[in-house]
Order: structure tokens, then sequence, then C-alpha cells
């Protein structure tokens, strides 16, 4: 079946430490997303890849650091100055970036406590 | 900052009862709207995407409509079931350059049999 895959569904962390998110998709998707979701709040954008070897600052990119070496995989790593770490996490992807009616497809999520 | 709004928070229905949703979102820039409906423990899945003011879109029971010049779209329900249980997110692209979707924080949908 075509989709998104996240893993690990739950992550624990100790303070100062740094933790790598997966993120797969088997849709041929260009384009991928990372999108942090805290209590009360919408989702927010964290990085966002067009292309392979392309990514670019969404709107809380402090603290996390991407890359996109393969068209297929968008890994996030949560670094130790990321101040408040503990949230719910997705990844997405898309055909492209541009074109109005491209759907986002989003995979389950990951849980990251940081203890 | 643009900020994207959902009222109300939450819903609480009985089956059979008939509900809708409000999404509002700034009315200059606008590119697309998008709705998903987020069922606990899974992936968000995409409803509608609306490009165009007067739009509406409809799947089964669930139809939406586009006010762009006013900034809001509205989701209908016809005769709730349980099993549409879920939040329903908006999300606004205002820059068509980036496709990046600001979201709302969601209406959450409990439907009681």
């Amino acid at each position: 079946d075509g989709g998104i895959t996240q893993s690990p569904k739950y992550l624990f962390r100790k303070e100062g430490q740094n933790v790598t998110l997966s993120c797969e998709q088997n849709l041929n998707h260009d384009a991928m997303y990372w999108y942090r979701q805290d209590p009360g709040q919408g989702l927010r954008l964290i990085y966002y890849s067009q292309i392979v070897n392309d990514f670019q600052k969404g709107d809380i990119a402090e603290g996390y650091s991407v890359s996109r070496e393969k068209k297929e995989s968008f890994p996030l790593t949560v670094t130790s100055a990321q101040k408040n770490p503990t949230a719910f996490y997705l990844c997405a992807s898309s055909m492209g970036l541009t074109l109005p009616g491209n759907t986002i497809y989003f995979g389950e999520g990951s849980w990251l406590t940081v203890v | 900052i643009l900020n994207v709004e959902q009222s109300p928070q939450s819903l609480h229905v009985q089956e059979g009862d008939s509900t809708n949703f409000t999404c509002s979102f700034p009315s200059s820039n606008f590119y697309a709207l998008h709705w998903y409906r987020w069922e606990t423990a899974k992936s968000p899945e995409a409803l509608f995407v609306m490009t165009l003011n007067g739009d509406e879109k409809k799947k089964g029971r669930i139809s939406a409509t586009l006010n762009t010049k006013e900034g809001y779209s509205y989701l209908y329900i016809k005769g709730s079931q349980p099993e549409d249980s879920a939040t329903y997110l908006c999300a606004f692209i205002g820059d068509g350059a980036t496709n990046k979707l600001i979201f709302g924080t969601g209406t959450l949908l409990a439907v009681q049999p």
C-alpha cells in the first residue's frame, strides 16, 4: 500500500540528547514536510523540502535539522538545542509545492517525550 | 502573522443530527483552503481542497463552501454518524510559491449513538 511511514511511534529522550525521527514515503512525491503539534495549537511547519538535496526552514525550525538525500526519505533530528521538544510530530508529503490543488498526505505521527 | 480560526472548538451531537463548523482565514492573498479529517490514532485525511470563491464541494454526507472575499469556509455534515467522530482541520495557503499550509486548531466532533 502507498503511504507515509513514520517511526518510531513513541520515543523517550533524555535531556541533552539528539534524536532522529524517520519519515519514508512510497508515493513518489517530490515535496515533504515536518509539522509539530502542541496542545491547543494548530500544526506548525518545522521544515519542508521541494526536491532531493534541498530543504527550507518553516516557521519553527530552531533546534531542528533535516536532510533529504533520497526522494522517499526526510528524517528530522530534534537536537538538544530545541528548548521544548516534547510534542507530537507529523510528517507529510505532496506531489509538489506550487499547484493549489495538491493534496497533502500525512503519516500517523511520532510522540516524543523528553524525560 | 496569518491566523486561521476554527469554531466551535468542540461539538457533541446525537446520531442523526446535522452540524456545521466554521473556518476563518485572511481574505487577502488567498491561494487555497484545505479541509482534513483526523481520527484518533490515524493520519489526517484530506477531505477537500478548495481554490475558487463560491466553491462548493461534496463527499457523501459531508460538504463544504468557500467565501474568499470575506475569508470563511463552512463544513457541513448531514445526519451525523458515530464514525464521523474526529477532529476536523482546515488549513489556508496564502503563498502559492511555497504551498505552506497554515492550520487552524481544529473542531473536535463527537457523535453519540
